[in-house]
């Protein structure tokens, strides 16, 4: 199967700055997800991105297709940016393939 | 408007024990499925289904039994609990192929 693979694994920030995580996958991926799981355990959709850019207040979201990977852009980072964050994408019937995550931890 | 709601939120059981994790949404997704999150895991799938009446096995199906008799409930079964099983279950939907995922709160499920 397609391969996915997320970077850094583990990120520490301090509150205000901004950061880009990165997925690769190993070949064409179809709609390409973005994922939060905060530290209650929650995954809340960030972005459903199969291809260009999407903005959300200080998220955006870009996925280069024919180049195998999205970026998450975070600026001005918050304390309630920690979590995990995962990239998937979804084979023919929506079955969501997850990266492995990105751990965020963001200090005040 | 709910979104995808699951029950229970907490569950223990023992070593042997069938139990069923309810999974309703209301925004009349075709598509739903079952996912379990273990740590170093990460998130796998256990059963999909791409409409009413319509199932089939995902990446860790075996003790696991679903059905999907309406558009709105895909409840997960465990026939008889081990404790591998221990994990935490998350139910998703989505409108269909080309959509965006929402998921439940989860279903923390301890087996003893």
């Amino acid at each position: 199967g397609i391969q996915v693979e997320q970077s850094p694994p583990d990120l520490i920030l301090q509150e205000g700055a901004n950061s880009t995580l990165r997925c690769n996958f190993s070949d064409s991926v179809n709609n390409l997800q973005w994922f939060h799981q905060n530290p209650w355990g929650q995954l809340i959709n960030l972005f459903y991105i199969p291809s260009g850019t999407k903005q959300n207040g200080r998220l955006s979201a870009t996925t280069v297709a024919t180049e195998r990977y999205s970026l998450l852009y975070i600026s001005s980072s918050q304390t309630t940016d920690s979590g995990v964050y995962f990239c998937a994408h979804s084979g023919g019937y929506n079955k969501l393939i997850f990266g492995a995550g990105t751990r965020l931890a963001v200090h005040p | 408007n709910a979104g995808v709601t699951q029950t229970p939120k907490f569950q223990v059981l023992k070593t042997g024990q069938s139990m069923t994790l309810q999974c309703a949404q209301d925004m009349n997704h075709e598509y739903m499925s079952w996912y379990r999150q273990d740590p170093g895991m990460g998130l796998r799938l256990i059963h999909y289904s791409v409409g009413a009446g319509i199932t089939d096995q995902g990446e860790v199906p075996n003790g696991y039994n679903v059905s999907r008799s309406t558009t709105e409930d895909f409840p997960l079964r465990l026939l008889s609990a081990a404790p591998s099983q221990t994990s935490v279950y998350f139910c998703a939907s989505s409108r269909g192929l080309l959509d965006g995922y929402t998921f439940g709160s989860g279903t923390r499920l301890t087996v003893v």
